[in-house]
């Protein structure tokens, strides 16, 4: 039980474009997802929360306007990374989680390239 | 102070020995606490959690929560070079927003055959 689905599992664009990232939640419902982004040799960095139904909230010096979350339902949300560039090249992981004293489930993550 | 901190490593231990690995926390008041594993390119992936002080097992994992103290350490016996990989320890604390897990930085694992 507690799976995390995430596509694309790796995306190569040129930089202007824009890449949606989906994170579904399997065989559970999700009232919270989070999104991480990673770089190689890194720790994990939770870039922002999302409860289903309300707004993002965002970690200090991620910009909402690049990256749009959407949690429109309890299995479903999305990150869109609006204009990419190079720099925003990095492994992005979602984690979903059932409720506050649970544990997060993370899916397979989203190795994003911009050329 | 860090909030969850972890000795980086590598942390070496011979095959078929107890991998012992270490988290202490700074938050009095955490509730729950966890450990991932997380192989290189690879996203983590929950081993256990636990909530109350003493030990939990399964399988070849033990946490071990002592909330006097403030740490949480997780035991593997019987290692194998499969348990190679970075381990990360995050705690819940009591009063986040959503509450958000607190990471550790992560301590690298290497079995020895």
């Amino acid at each position: 039980g507690a799976v995390v689905s995430q596509h694309p599992s790796r995306v190569i664009c040129k930089s202007g474009t824009s890449v949606k990232i989906e994170c579904r939640s399997l065989d559970f419902q999700a009232t919270t997802m989070f999104w991480y982004r990673q770089f190689p040799k890194q720790s994990l960095m939770l870039m922002a929360t999302s409860n289903e139904g309300s707004k993002a909230t965002y970690e200090q010096g991620v910009e909402k306007d690049k990256f749009l979350i959407n949690h429109a339902s309890l299995t479903l949300s999305t990150l869109t990374v609006t204009s990419a560039h190079p720099e925003d090249s990095s492994f992005y992981i979602c984690s979903a989680r059932q409720a506050q004293d649970q544990p997060q489930h993370f899916g397979d993550g989203t190795r994003l390239s911009i050329l | 102070q860090k909030e969850v901190e972890q000795n980086s490593g590598p942390l070496s231990v011979p095959e078929g020995a107890i991998a012992s690995l270490n988290c202490t926390y700074s938050d009095r008041g955490s509730q729950s606490f966890f450990w991932y594993r997380q192989y290189s390119g690879k996203s983590p992936e929950l081993i256990m959690f636990i909530y109350s002080n003493g030990d939990k097992e399964d399988g070849r994992f033990t946490a071990q929560l002592n909330k006097a103290s403030q740490y949480v350490s997780l035991l593997i016996r019987d290692s194998q070079p499969s348990d190679s990989a970075t381990y990360l320890c995050a705690v819940n604390p009591q009063g986040r927003s959503n509450y958000q897990l607190i990471w550790g930085a992560g301590t690298k694992l290497i079995i020895k055959p």
